[in-house]
């Protein structure tokens, strides 16, 4: 069993739909847990972290960690097409820990 | 645009070659990251180097080595390629091995070995 698994899609929504993103993982001992973008053809970038379970807002983007279920969660509202792209959600066990990524789902938003 | 470069951004060799990709981190960043994402594996950590000493190590394969200069710029070395080898390449870097949850990408080098 993979550490963070992800379904790699392709989820098609859509444009204005609110879009849910799910991952799981298996170490109970990650406390820190990052939803990562990555366009075609680019790197990855850093779209949010959370820190143990909660919820995290930020403009559209809402994470969301459930440890009890090692549940991890990235809602998007009002979904735009620029919002096309894989995103990798990951976890880590400590700040200076190395992360762990899923393979990543990859999102089409539909004018 | 992370502040993280990479070169070259392609790469086409063939099979027992060996290459050298180069990383240079963002400004003021002290510790890089080097990641091989494959459509199979996904992205998966190799090595770690924190100003210029090698601090973990990932599913880097003895074939790989890599190094970190004083003036913080990385270099991933591949040996003996085989055809699996292909892959993207992404180094990373951040400020201190502390802020290792946030890491800024470079665009990366594909390989292709032919």
């Amino acid at each position: 069993q993979k550490e963070v698994e992800q379904d790699p899609g392709p989820l098609s929504v859509p444009e204005g739909a609110i879009v849910s993103l799910n991952c799981t993982y298996s170490n109970s001992a990650f406390q820190y847990f990052m939803w990562y973008r990555q366009y075609s053809r680019k790197g990855p970038e850093l779209l949010m972290y959370t820190y143990s379970s909660g919820n995290k807002e930020d403009g559209r983007f809402t994470a969301q960690v459930d440890k009890s279920s090692k549940y991890i969660s990235l809602f998007i509202r009002d979904s735009q097409p620029s919002d096309s792209a894989t995103y990798l959600c990951a976890g880590t066990m400590n700040r200076d820990d190395k992360i762990i990524f899923g393979k990543g789902t990859r999102l089409h938003i539909l004018p | 645009d992370s502040g993280v470069t990479q070169t070259p951004k392609h790469l086409i060799t063939a099979t027992g070659q060996r290459v050298t990709l180069r990383c240079s981190p963002r400004s003021g960043d002290l510790s890089v990251y080097w990641y091989q994402q494959s459509l199979d594996q996904g992205l998966q950590f190799l090595i770690q180097y924190y100003n210029g000493e090698e601090r973990a190590k990932g599913n880097i394969l003895e074939r790989f080595s890599a190094q970190q200069f004083p003036d913080l710029h990385s270099e991933l070395n591949l040996s003996s390629l085989e055809l699996g080898d292909s892959a993207l390449y992404f180094c990373a870097s951040s400020r201190t091995p502390r802020e290792a949850w946030e890491q800024y990408f470079g665009p990366g080098t594909r390989l292709t070995v032919t």
